[in-house]
C-alpha cells in the first residue's frame, strides 16, 4: 500500500558524528519535505525539494544537508555542525509544493545525541 | 508567518462532549489551511482542510471554521472519543512563498 516510510525509528548519535535519516515515498509525489519537531513546539522546516535534483533551504537548514537523486527518496544528513540535533524528525511529501493539497507524513525518526 | 509557541495549550473534555480547538494566524496572504492530528511518537495525520474562499467545511465528526476577518481557524470535534486524544496542529499556506507553516499545537485529552 502507498505511503511514506522513515527509518530508523530511533537513532543515537555520538558527538561529532554525521548521521543520515532515510525517507522513501511511493505516492509518486513531486514535493518532499523535512521538518524538525521539538517538545511542545510546532514543526519547523529544514529543507524541501520540489523536483528531482533540486532542493531548497527552509527556516533551519544550518547543520543539515539533503539530496534528491530519485523521486521517491529524500535522505537527510544531520552533520556535526548541528549543535543541538536531539529532536523528532518528520519527513513529508505532497503532490506539489505549489498545489494546495495536504502533505502526507512519515512516522518520524527520534534522534538522540549520546 | 505564524510564530511557533513554546507552551502547548491543553484542552480537556469529557467523552461524548464536543471539542473546539482554536488557531490564530497572522499572515493575511494565507489561502489554504489544514488541521492535523498527531498521536504520541507518530507523524501527523491529515484531518480536514479548507481554502480561503470558504468559511466552513464539514467532515466525519469534524468541522473546520475559517474567519478571515480576524484570522482565526477552529476545529470542532463532535462526540469526542478517547481515541481523539492527541495533539492537534493547524497549518497555513500562502500563495507567495508556498511554505506550509505549523502552529505549536493543542493537546486534547478526553476523559472517560
Amino acid at each position: 500500500d502507498g505511503g511514506i516510510t522513515q527509518s530508523p525509528k530511533y537513532l543515537f548519535r555520538k558527538e561529532g558524528q554525521n548521521v543520515t535519516l532515510s525517507c522513501e515515498q511511493n505516492l509518486n509525489h513531486d514535493a518532499m519535505y523535512w521538518y524538525r519537531q521539538d517538545p511542545g513546539q510546532g514543526l519547523r522546516l529544514i529543507y524541501y525539494s520540489q523536483i528531482v535534483n533540486d532542493f531548497q533551504k527552509g527556516d533551519i537548514a544550518e547543520g543539515y544537508s539533503v539530496s534528491r537523486e530519485k523521486k521517491e527518496s529524500f535522505p537527510l544528513t544531520v552533520t556535526s555542525a548541528q549543535k543541538n540535533p536531539t529532536a523528532f524528525y518528520l519527513c513529508a511529501s505532497s503532490i506539489g509544493r505549489l498545489v494546495n493539497t495536504e502533505a502526507f507524513f512519515g512516522q518520524g525518526t527520534r534522534l538522540t545525541v549520546v | 508567518g505564524e510564530s511557533v509557541g513554546l507552551h502547548l495549550p491543553t484542552l480537556s473534555v469529557q467523552e461524548g462532549d464536543n471539542s473546539i480547538i482554536n488557531c490564530a494566524y497572522s499572515n493575511s496572504a494565507s489561502d489554504y489551511f489544514i488541521w492535523y492530528k498527531q498521536e504520541s511518537g507518530k507523524g501527523p495525520q491529515f484531518i480536514i482542510d479548507i481554502r480561503s474562499n470558504m468559511d466552513k467545511r464539514q467532515g466525519q465528526r469534524v468541522t473546520v471554521l475559517l474567519n478571515k476577518t480576524v484570522k482565526h481557524l477552529s476545529l470542532q470535534i463532535a462526540a469526542t472519543q478517547p481515541g481523539d486524544s492527541a495533539v492537534y496542529f493547524c497549518a497555513e499556506k500562502d500563495g507567495f512563498d508556498n511554505d506550509m507553516r505549523f502552529g505549536a499545537g493543542t493537546r486534547l485529552t478526553v476523559k472517560p
